[in-house]
Formats: C-alpha cells, sequence, structure tokens
C-alpha cells in the first residue's frame, strides 16, 4: 500500500497569502496524484489531478506541482472560501489511498 | 450536468443490514468506474472500493474485503454499497464518486448504527 503523508498538518495564514501543501509518497506514484478540498458538512472537491491538472471549474489560484515522490499543492493568495481540509491521492496502485490531510486556517 | 445523487441518511442497530445507493446521471453510467470513500466522524478520506458499473467487476480494499459488498444495476444507472450485519464502528458518512480520481462526488449518506 503506498502511504501518503501530508504536511503540515495545519497551516495558519491570512487571506491574500500563500498557501504551499506538501504530500509525500511512500513510493512513486507516477504523477497520477490529486488533490481535494473538503469543507465542514460538505463533499470533497476535486482540485487537481495528475500533479498538475486543474479540474473543471477550478480558479488559476490553485496550481499543483511535483513528480515521484513529492508533490506540492500552491493556492497563490487565499480567498476566505479557500479556509478548508486539502487531501491529497494516489491513483497508481490499488488500494487507492488517501494522505491525512492539510487544515488551512485563518490566522 | 453530471450528477450522482445517495439515498438518505440510515439509522440502524448492530447486527442490522443495510443497502444504500448512489444514482448518477448526465454521462454514460458504464463508462466510469463508482467509487465508495469512508469518512468517520473528524476524520479524513479512506477509499473502500470501486465498481464498474458495465460489467459489476469490483475491486476492494483490503481493510474493507469481506466487510461490505458493492454491486450496480446499470438499467438505472444505480450503484450499491451493502453491510449484512453493521457494526457500531461503520458509523460513517459514506460518498460515492465517480472514477479513479474522484471528479464528481455524491452529497453523502450518513450511516449511524446505535443499540
Amino acid at each position: 500500500e503506498i502511504v501518503l503523508t501530508q504536511s503540515p498538518a495545519t497551516l495558519s495564514l491570512s487571506p491574500g497569502e500563500r498557501a504551499t501543501l506538501s504530500c509525500r509518497a511512500s513510493q512513486s506514484v507516477n504523477n497520477y496524484l490529486a488533490w481535494y478540498q473538503q469543507k465542514p458538512g460538505q463533499a470533497p472537491r476535486l482540485l487537481i489531478y495528475d500533479a498538475s491538472n486543474r479540474a473543471t471549474g477550478i480558479p488559476a489560484r490553485f496550481s499543483g506541482s511535483g513528480s515521484g515522490t513529492d508533490f506540492s499543492l500552491t493556492i497563490s493568495s487565499l480567498e476566505p472560501e479557500d479556509f478548508a481540509v486539502y487531501y491529497c491521492q494516489q491513483r497508481t496502485n490499488w488500494p487507492l489511498t488517501f494522505g491525512g490531510g492539510t487544515k488551512v486556517e485563518i490566522k | 450536468e453530471v450528477q450522482l445523487v445517495q439515498s438518505g441518511a440510515e439509522v440502524k442497530k448492530p447486527g442490522e443490514s443495510l443497502k444504500i445507493s448512489c444514482k448518477g446521471s448526465g454521462y454514460s453510467f458504464t463508462s466510469y468506474w463508482i467509487a465508495w470513500v469512508r469518512q468517520m466522524p473528524g476524520k479524513g478520506l479512506e477509499w473502500m472500493g470501486m465498481i464498474n458499473p458495465g460489467n459489476s467487476d469490483t475491486r476492494y480494499n483490503p481493510s474493507f474485503q469481506g466487510q461490505v459488498t458493492m454491486s450496480a444495476d446499470k438499467s438505472i444507472s444505480t450503484a450499491y454499497l451493502q453491510w449484512s450485519s453493521l457494526k457500531a464502528p461503520d458509523s460513517a458518512m459514506y460518498y460515492c464518486a465517480r472514477r479513479d480520481y474522484f471528479d464528481y462526488w455524491g452529497q453523502g449518506t450518513l450511516v449511524t448504527v446505535s443499540s
């Protein structure tokens, strides 16, 4: 099973600041890495797939990068609606796995 | 518009059976796998497994193998997740989602198991 480790667990930032979230895989995931946003009481929403492709309707302030085992999600300038929990997920091997999540909170 | 609409919240007793559903619309239901994802209260996301609605081929997470059964009825574009004997730790939110990077999600079905 591929283990995904997200860091930090919590990120405290102000609106307008840049957020950088990390996801590290226990083995290569061949760029088959996705990022999701989840707000309280809502289903997760796909932001990025295959490491760097923005999903339909996702604002350009969200970007993904990385390859092999180390990946990042960057939010260039935080909007109030971006404060949420973010998960990474790999689809290279079964079982598909998620990281433990990073909570982006208002400082 | 692609939509996955799940059945409503359930309250069950330990030992009871349950089948929840996920109905797809706005796309060719048999063209994409449907996954099930568990989220226990206050916790992260866990992939339970997935089913190909076209031929009912299934892939289970070993952690859930034997605990749940996934099925699909392509004639009504609906996937199912069922338990034969619920336990209290099965209390969680269950989501269905499309394909292996989850581009569309259902709204979730809250399952509460309590005596």
